[in-house]
């Protein structure tokens, strides 16, 4: 059983684009989180997604920032107009049901905005 | 607000010590607990857990230890290894319905031969 799957592993984007981070969870996972990591800290929670769902995106910045998780392929993290505070590995974690509070995490993405 | 932290930012044992990573919490309403274990470059790899109604539980070589009076968990790993070298998040949920998880900010743990 592949486990959480994420890519890219590294994104370098200019300031101003658009930065596309893909998370495919684990097979027969329908529940998929979103952390942000910065140097030398912990996991910062971003958003919640079931499938077609935003369940709880208390953690997302109210702007440039947006996720889905969509019936069919990976869910996706989008940040437009990036900045270089944007800077950060971004982890992917599912379950596979709301209550199993294991959450398996991926390798994550290492977004540079140069 | 919710905030988990550690004490040490950096553990430095020998190989075969045992070691004790803690952390201090202060949502007295989380009912759940998890530690992680990162390694460079890597995601966060499960180590153990303990719900609320627990005081300690065992896993292979490592024991989580919650004292809900003073909001303190503790994580020992006995006879540390090389490989043991990561840094270590404690992480807490609340009793919600959602699964958001609340991460320290982690404790260093490296392991001299």
């Amino acid at each position: 059983n592949a486990g959480v799957m994420q890519n890219p592993r590294h994104l370098v984007r200019r300031r101003g684009q658009e930065a596309r981070l893909r998370c495919s969870p684990m097979k027969g996972h329908s529940h998929v989180y979103w952390y942000r990591q910065l140097p030398e800290e912990g996991l910062k929670f971003m958003v919640y997604l079931q499938k077609e769902n935003i369940i709880d995106e208390s953690g997302m910045p109210k702007e440039r920032f947006s996720a889905e998780f969509p019936k069919e392929g990976p869910s996706i993290l989008r940040i437009q107009q990036v900045v270089r505070g944007d800077s950060a590995a971004y982890f992917c974690a599912s379950s596979p049901r709301q209550d199993l509070l294991q959450q398996y995490f991926g390798p994550g993405t290492r977004l540079t905005v140069t | 607000g919710e905030s988990v932290g550690l004490h040490l930012p950096t553990l430095s044992v020998q190989e075969g010590d045992n070691s004790i990573i803690n952390c201090a919490y202060s949502n007295s309403a989380s009912d759940y607990f998890i530690w992680y274990k990162q390694e460079s470059g890597k995601g966060p790899q499960f180590i153990i857990d303990i719900r609320s109604n627990m005081d300690k539980r065992q896993g292979q070589r490592v024991t989580v230890l919650l004292n809900k009076t003073v909001k303190h968990l503790s994580l020992q790993i006995a006879a540390t290894q090389p490989g043991d070298s990561a840094v270590y998040f404690c992480a807490e949920k609340g009793k919600t319905g959602f699964q958001k998880l609340v991460f320290g900010t982690g404790t260093r743990l490296l392991v001299s031969p």
